[in-house]
């Protein structure tokens, strides 16, 4: 079975200070993982997508995250927090061999002070 | 629109009322899927279609529950007889195939009185 798990439910950082939301997975199979952000009722948004070439992906609105198979991980950094980055996070993995089906972490909300 | 809608935005409805939520993916995405997500939790799968293929169910959590699609175009999710522990966002994503990922729309926020 694959899975993934967000440590920390709630991050809170100042603005300019560095992003850092974790992301652990579990996977018999090379995994596929994706990070997305949700803004308050709103969908879910695609930040960056890992699909087994380069271990270290730069998504959009200047976040990253970095594939690491000996730590089982996949965390998602930004240099510099925004007062815009204020949103829910989510880490997901893609289950193998069900049609692109997606299993969720459980969020992680970031919040930004000035 | 370019992308994934979903209507009506919110719903309320009285406990034991049945209730449909509708889905317009992105032409072209032949995969479907609908999501649950309780507040302050992460998404939970439901159901996903492929083209023609018999849909995976395996994420319906009781018979209240049905959805269906016509073809690659609009879905709708029902629920009967609905519960208080119902209420929740319920978000659609739509997904070209091979190694794209999925697209979401905004949702429906349910709400059981």
């Amino acid at each position: 079975a694959q899975s993934v798990t967000q440590l920390g439910s709630h991050v809170s950082v100042s603005e300019g200070a560095l992003v850092l939301l974790r992301c652990n997975y579990s996977s018999s199979v090379p995994p596929y993982l994706f990070w997305y952000v949700q803004y308050p009722n709103q969908g879910l948004q695609l930040l960056l997508k890992y699909t087994s070439a380069a271990t270290l992906v730069k998504g959009i609105n200047g976040f990253e995250a970095e594939f690491k198979k000996s730590e089982t991980s996949f965390h998602l950094t930004k240099p510099s927090a925004h007062m815009s980055d204020a949103a829910e996070y989510f880490c997901a993995v893609r289950v193998y061999n069900q049609g692109g089906k997606l299993i969720f972490g459980q969020g992680t909300e970031l919040s930004v002070k000035p | 629109g370019a992308g994934v809608s979903q209507s009506p935005s919110n719903k309320v409805t009285e406990k034991g009322k049945d209730v449909e939520l509708r889905c317009d993916p992105i032409s072209g995405h032949t995969a479907l899927y609908w999501y649950r997500q309780r507040l302050g939790q992460g998404l939970e799968f439901l159901i996903y279609f492929q083209g023609n293929s018999a849909p995976d169910k395996s994420g319906l959590p009781s018979d209240r529950f049905s959805a269906e699609r016509t073809g690659e175009s609009v879905s709708t999710l029902t629920i009967q007889r609905t519960q208080q522990e119902d209420s929740a966002v319920y978000l659609c994503a739509s997904r070209q195939g091979g190694n794209q990922p999925q697209h979401f729309g905004d949702g429906t926020r349910l709400s059981i009185l």
